[in-house]
């Protein structure tokens, strides 16, 4: 079974604040892949980023950086310099092999981000 | 607007009623997927079609919802003689598929039903 655990329900920060929401996955499967969501109030998911299993390179966009580590089963994301446009609901998510590419994605339950101004 | 587009973007029935969502997806994917999400929670997967075929349904989908797309383009889902329990937030979402291409899932806004 696949699951995907963010501990971290709410973050507070002040703009400006760089943060981290850390995303743990449990997978068998040796092909996956990982995603993060954007979950603003209107309630539409809004894709940030794919990484899959055999590419542990980190990623940079813009004020956006992706850490992925397969030894600790980790892909934490951080916003550095956050701004207030920022707050929104996080999630990160799964998929396996048996699925190739992004069938039945497996989420987590979610970081609420409030960037204070 | 060439996104996912889910009608209606609300709901309110009562329990024991039944009620049939739309979804629209981005007109060149052949991959149609639709999730349920709780409050709180992170959506969870319902079922997904490729082209017109239903091609997989999680045993959240109980025989009270059927999930159709007949011409391999827009989808509906039927929840029939709706429960309390059935109160959620339901995400349509598409992609493309071809051989080992894939892009990514665009989701729509949600239909959010609540059963009264």
């Amino acid at each position: 079974a696949q699951k995907v655990t963010q501990a971290q329900t709410e973050i507070s920060v002040v703009e400006k604040e760089d943060v981290t929401l850390d995303c743990v996955y449990e997978t068998r499967d040796t092909t996956y892949y990982l995603f993060w969501y954007k979950q603003p109030p209107s309630g539409e998911l809004v894709f940030l980023i794919r990484r899959n299993s055999f590419d542990e390179q980190n990623e940079i966009s813009g004020r956006y950086s992706w850490n992925f580590q397969k030894s600790t089963s980790s892909f934490n994301f951080t916003i550095t310099a956050s701004q207030v446009v920022d707050s929104a609901v996080y999630f990160c998510a799964l998929t396996g092999s048996e699925s190739f590419g992004n069938e039945k994605l497996t989420f987590g339950t979610g970081t609420r981000l409030t960037i204070i101004p | 607007d060439t996104g996912v587009s889910q009608d209606p973007r609300h709901k309110i029935t009562k329990r024991g009623q039944n009620v049939t969502f739309r979804c629209d997806p981005i007109s060149e994917h052949n991959r149609l997927y639709w999730y349920r999400q709780t409050l709180g929670q992170g959506p969870e997967f319902l079922t997904y079609f490729q082209n017109e075929a239903q091609l997989e349904k999680s045993r959240l989908l109980s025989d009270r919802f059927s999930a159709e797309r007949p011409k391999g383009s827009f989808s509906t889902l039927e929840i029939q003689r709706t429960e309390q329990g059935d109160s959620a937030m339901y995400l349509c979402a598409s992609s493309f598929r071809q051989g080992p291409l894939n892009t990514e899932a665009f989701f729509g806004q949600g239909t959010r039903l609540t059963v009264v």
